[in-house]
């Protein structure tokens, strides 16, 4: 089946820990994107890829880190720098070409602080 | 199962009824709109599009009405059924380059049976 995973469902984080988010698909589709919900509030883009080896940040970046080594993956880290994490976490992905920019959500992390 | 959203506009409709929701977007250069459905603890999932060049594009059991003028994004669904009930949020897209899609906040539809 072709599609997105994302693992784990859950996270839980220590103070001060790292932890990063797994996100793969096999749909081929060039571009990637990391997102943030919280309660009450939209999708807010964290990082996105267009690009193998290449990323660009969104509106709320610190805190965060990525890397494109492979088309199929793009893992979040979510670093110690990050004071407020618990959330819900999304991966997305699209083919990346302009009239080809649908982008297919995962099923999400949800973090929590212990 | 998860809340994905405490404090979002609820729109509550009979089971069999038509729903519309609505969405105001920001930007007046966006040219590309999708409306997403999510339903607790999960992704969202795609539902629909349309482009500026269109006013009005239908679906199975959805239609998409798009006012440029207002910058108004409207998604009507016949038929209201259970499964219905989920978080909708309209995204757009501005049309320099591949710049990624802005949400808005979301309705929930809560469907009575």
């Amino acid at each position: 089946d072709g599609g997105i995973t994302q693992s784990p469902k859950y996270l839980f984080r220590k103070e001060g820990q790292n932890v990063t988010l797994s996100c793969e698909q096999n749909l081929n589709h060039d571009a990637m994107y990391w997102y943030r919900q919280d309660p009450g509030q939209g999708l807010r883009l964290i990082y996105y890829s267009q690009i193998v080896n290449d990323f660009q940040k969104g509106d709320i970046a610190e805190g965060y880190s990525v890397s494109r080594e492979k088309k199929e993956s793009f893992p979040l880290t979510v670093t110690s720098a990050q004071k407020n994490p618990t959330a819900f976490y999304l991966c997305a992905s699209s083919i990346g070409t302009r009239y080809q920019e649908t982008q297919y959500f995962g099923p999400g992390t949800r973090l929590l602080v212990l | 199962g998860e809340s994905v959203g405490l404090h979002l506009p609820t729109l509550s409709v009979q089971e069999g009824d038509n729903s519309i929701i609505n969405c105001a977007y920001s930007n007046s250069a966006s040219d590309y709109f999708i409306w997403y459905k999510q339903e607790s603890g999960k992704g969202p999932q795609f539902i629909i599009d349309i482009r500026s060049n269109m006013d009005k594009r239908q679906g199975q059991r959805v239609t998409v009405l798009l006012n440029k003028t207002v910058k108004h994004l409207s998604l009507q669904i016949a038929a209201t059924q259970p499964g219905d009930s989920a978080v909708y949020f309209c995204a757009e897209m501005a049309p320099s380059g591949n710049t990624p899609l802005v949400f808005g906040k979301g309705t929930r539809l809560s469907v009575i049976a």
